[in-house]
This record gives structure tokens, C-alpha cells and sequence, in this order.
């Protein structure tokens, strides 16, 4: 069965520095991962995905993520984190079947401190 | 323009009532969700319909009901409110056919039953 694992319920980090939210992944067959953020209060906010091509995929706010498949992980990153990008990431891998379910790690809050 | 809408936004009620939301897209896709997140924020899907065809229901009580009367709108109505249906409840849609994999969502409705 699909999964998806995020070893950290929290990462911190300061201002300016880079950061990096792990997340690791179980599927038969190629996977479809993606990243979400969620404000506070808001709905899931798409980020980027890996479909097929580049192991590096650019997405949205100045985030990035590498997929390696001998490793099975696909991990978010930025160079330079900003105040504003806390919030509570997911990790997601499509299942599968034709139905699109996506199915989400447990969500890593990343706090960046000024 | 909202991609995805969701009504209402919050909802209390008592224990035993039943109670409706219900969600909109105008992003023209095929298929629609029903997530819950839980008071750890995890999520999980219930629901998914295609084209008004109910194609994922996940290990959900039949109190739980979703309808869609259209590609666009997908409702969930709840009977029988209980302490544990307290949560937030996303609306999401994506193009499952097509090159376009990703889900969007909508801003959630936080069911509260005291």
C-alpha cells in the first residue's frame, strides 16, 4: 500500500537560512508526489509536484524539492526561509488508482523565527 | 475568483442534528473530494465522486452522505451529529483524466458539536 512518511512534526529555523522538510515515500510503480502548505485557519495551498523529468522541481513562494528514487524521498526546500513562511507542510503521493485519492503524511510545522 | 468554495464556513450544533455543507469549483474539473483534518491535523479523505459517480468512500459511518448533483457542487450532509464529528472538513477538486494531477481546495468548514 501507498504511503507517505514526515519524520518531523516540527523544524525550525532562523531567518535567511535554508530550510528542509522531509518526507519520504512507499508506492508500487512510479509515483506522483506533491507538497502542500496550510496557514493558519486556511485550506491546503498546492506547492509543486513531481510528475515525471527533472529530479529538481521548482513550485511556488520560492520553494523547491528533489526527488530521489534509491532513496524514495522528496524533500522540500528553500534557500533562504522568510518569517512568513511558517505554516504546516504535507507531503502527499497519489495513489495508484484512477480515482486521484491523494494520501497525506502526518504534516510538518516549520516555525521560522526572526 | 474562488477556485473552490465551500458554505458554510463554520458550524456549530448540538449532538443529534443534521447538518449540510456544501462545495463549488469553477476550475471545469472532473473530480471532487471530501477530507476531513482531525484536532492532530491529519488528514484523510472520505469521499470522491467523477462526473457525479461516487467513486472513493472510505471507511466512513453512514451517517455521513455525500451528493453530487453535478461535476461542479459536491454537498456532504452528516445525520445524527456526534462529539467526534467535530473536526475540518475540506472540499478539494482535480482533473483526474488530463496531465493536470493536483487537488485544489477549499477553505474549510470547522464543524464544532457540543
Amino acid at each position: 500500500a501507498q504511503s507517505v512518511a514526515q519524520p518531523e512534526d516540527q523544524v525550525n529555523v532562523a531567518e535567511g537560512n535554508p530550510l528542509t522538510v522531509k518526507c519520504t515515500y512507499s508506492v508500487s510503480g512510479n509515483p506522483y508526489l506533491f507538497w502542500y502548505v496550510q496557514y493558519p485557519n486556511r485550506g491546503l495551498q498546492f506547492l509543486l509536484k513531481y510528475i515525471t523529468g527533472d529530479n529538481l522541481v521548482k513550485g511556488s513562494y520560492g520553494f523547491e524539492a528533489e526527488f530521489n528514487k534509491s532513496q524514495t524521498s522528496f524533500h522540500l526546500k528553500k534557500p533562504s526561509a522568510l518569517v512568513s513562511d511558517s505554516a504546516l507542510y504535507f507531503c502527499a503521493v497519489r495513489d495508484n488508482g484512477n480515482t486521484g485519492k491523494l494520501i497525506f503524511g502526518q504534516g510538518t510545522t516549520l516555525q521560522v523565527k526572526p | 475568483d474562488t477556485a473552490v468554495s465551500q458554505t458554510p464556513k463554520y458550524l456549530v450544533t448540538q449532538m443529534g442534528n443534521d447538518k449540510s455543507i456544501k462545495c463549488e469549483q469553477n476550475l471545469g474539473h472532473d473530480t471532487m473530494y471530501w477530507y476531513k483534518q482531525d484536532s492532530k491535523k491529519f488528514l484523510k479523505i472520505m469521499f470522491s465522486y467523477n462526473n457525479k459517480e461516487l467513486i472513493i468512500n472510505e471507511t466512513v459511518p453512514n451517517r455521513f452522505s455525500p451528493k453530487s448533483p453535478d461535476k461542479a457542487h459536491l454537498n456532504l450532509h452528516i445525520n445524527s451529529l456526534e462529539l467526534g464529528d467535530s473536526a475540518v472538513y475540506f472540499c478539494a477538486s482535480s482533473q483526474v483524466f488530463g496531465s493536470s494531477y493536483e487537488q485544489y481546495f477549499g477553505p474549510g468548514t470547522r464543524l464544532t458539536v457540543t
